[in-house]
């Protein structure tokens, strides 16, 4: 139980594109999803929470209207990184709390993005 | 703020023996969880062991235990009969039992130590 999924793996766009990286919770509905960056050889850097049906809550310097995210249903969340540029290449991992387990976050395998 | 702290960048441990990891952590509340992730190659975060704050008893999953001493801010993960499938980036990380507006009790982690694993 708890599988959290996310599409796609990598992915590698030209900059001034927009790209979107799905997280799904797949065995349990999740009424929490975080979204994280990670930077080679660092910790996960939260860039922001969102509930379902509502608007997302993001960190400090995590520019909103970059990166997008939607919350569509208790199964669904994504992220879309508008107008990507080289400094926006990272790893990107979501996370979901669910209602049972609501205290413990389960991980997506992450996604790869590249920016050219 | 809350802060965690592991100041193990890097832990080497012979297979089939054990290794404990450390994690310290700063906090004024008396109620939050614990936790410690696993994050191999794949880069897949993998939980591998969870301690309620309110629970005296220490947490242990198979191969894994843990020592929470509460009062000392301390949480050390200790990995016993060490297997080449442990090597990995374990990360330490706190959870609030309070949401406080939009945080919603987000995870805060530490910097992580990497294991590795001789055969």
């Amino acid at each position: 139980g708890a599988v959290v999924s996310q599409h796609p793996s990598r992915v590698i766009c030209k900059s001034g594109t927009s790209v979107k990286i799905e997280c799904r919770s797949l065995d349990f509905q999740a009424t929490t999803m975080f979204w994280y960056r990670q930077f080679p050889k660092k910790s996960l850097m939260l860039m922001a929470t969102s509930n379902e049906g509502s608007k997302a809550t993001y960190e400090q310097g995590v520019e909103k209207d970059k990166f997008l995210i939607n919350h569509a249903s208790l199964t669904l969340s994504t992220l879309t990184v508008t107008s990507a540029h080289p400094e926006d290449s990272s790893f990107y991992i979501c996370s979901a709390e669910g209602v049972a387990g609501w205290d413990t976050q389960y991980f997506g395998p992450g996604t790869r993005l590249t920016v050219l | 703020a809350q802060t965690v702290t592991q100041s193990q960048p890097e832990m080497s441990v012979q297979e089939a023996e054990t290794v404990t990891l450390s994690c310290t952590y700063d906090t004024s509340e008396s109620d939050y969880y614990l936790f410690w992730y696993k994050q191999p190659p794949s880069r897949q975060m993998i939980l591998v062991i969870r301690q309620e704050a309110y629970k005296q008893q220490n947490a242990t999953e198979n191969r894994f235990s843990v020592n929470f001493q509460k009062a000392a801010k301390s949480f050390s993960l200790k990995i016993s009969d060490s297997q080449l499938g442990d090597a990995a980036m374990y990360f330490c990380a706190y959870r609030s039992e309070m949401n406080y507006g939009g945080s919603q009790g987000n995870l805060i982690f530490g910097k992580g130590t990497k294991l590795s694993v001789k055969p």
